[in-house]
């Protein structure tokens, strides 16, 4: 069975300090790893995704994630966080082999001024 | 902007109204899906439309009826509708519903229903 997981359902952080969002993933298969973020009252954007190849993957707004096999980890992260980049973050995951994307439960990030 | 249209932003209806959910793309996208999400909570799959074929339904009751007239339009059929059903309506659209594809979804912003 697939499955993915973000531990920490709030993150804050303050203004112009680094942020990471956490996602963990448990696949019988090769993964496709997707970020989505959430504005209030708008639907999901696609931020970042990755297939195969680098491990670090860089995506929209400054976002990048880092891939870990290992850890089976596809954590989320910022070097500088805006007050604009609070949201809800979703991770996802689909394997190769398979049709459906799996959603973690999400974590609502608030960058503090 | 968002690539995918959802219309209306939001709905109000009663338990014995019928009305529907419009979506659109014009990023010819092949596949289509309609998701359904609660607060603070992931969305949460209902039905997929493959090259304007119903390819997957989540166990939906028959009170939510898909259709795709074609390859840029998705409707969502709404009749007899219960209070629980009140939620954010998602569209959205991909280049593929393939088991290898790796393309991303991309989502509407969504149709907010209310059901009284």
């Amino acid at each position: 069975a697939q499955s993915v997981a973000q531990p920490e359902d709030q993150v804050n952080v303050a203004e112009g300090n680094p942020l990471t969002v956490k996602c963990t993933y448990s696949v019988s298969g090769n993964p496709y790893l997707f970020w989505y973020v959430q504005y209030p009252n708008r639907g999901l954007q696609f931020l970042l995704k990755y297939i195969t190849g680098d491990n670090l993957v860089k995506g929209s707004y400054g976002f990048e994630a880092e891939f870990n096999k290992s850890q089976t980890s596809f954590h989320l992260k910022k070097p500088s966080a805006l007050v604009s980049d609070s949201a809800l973050y979703f991770c996802a995951v689909k394997v190769t082999g398979a049709n459906n994307l799996f959603f973690g439960t999400g974590t609502r990030l608030t960058v503090i001024p | 902007d968002t690539e995918v249209t959802q219309t209306p932003k939001h709905l109000v209806m009663g338990m014995t109204n019928k009305k529907s959910l419009k979506c659109e793309q014009h990023m010819g996208h092949r596949a289509m899906y309609w998701y359904k999400q609660k607060a603070k909570k992931p969305p949460e799959l209902m039905f997929v439309y493959s090259y304007e074929k119903l390819s997957i339904n989540e166990s939906v009751p028959s009170r939510f009826s898909p259709e795709c007239p074609n390859s840029s339009l998705l409707n969502l059929h709404l009749h007899a509708l219960q209070p629980e059903d009140s939620a954010l309506y998602l569209c959205a659209s991909s280049v593929r519903f393939q088991e290898y594809s790796n393309q991303p979804q991309h989502f509407g912003d969504g149709t907010r229903l209310s059901i009284l």
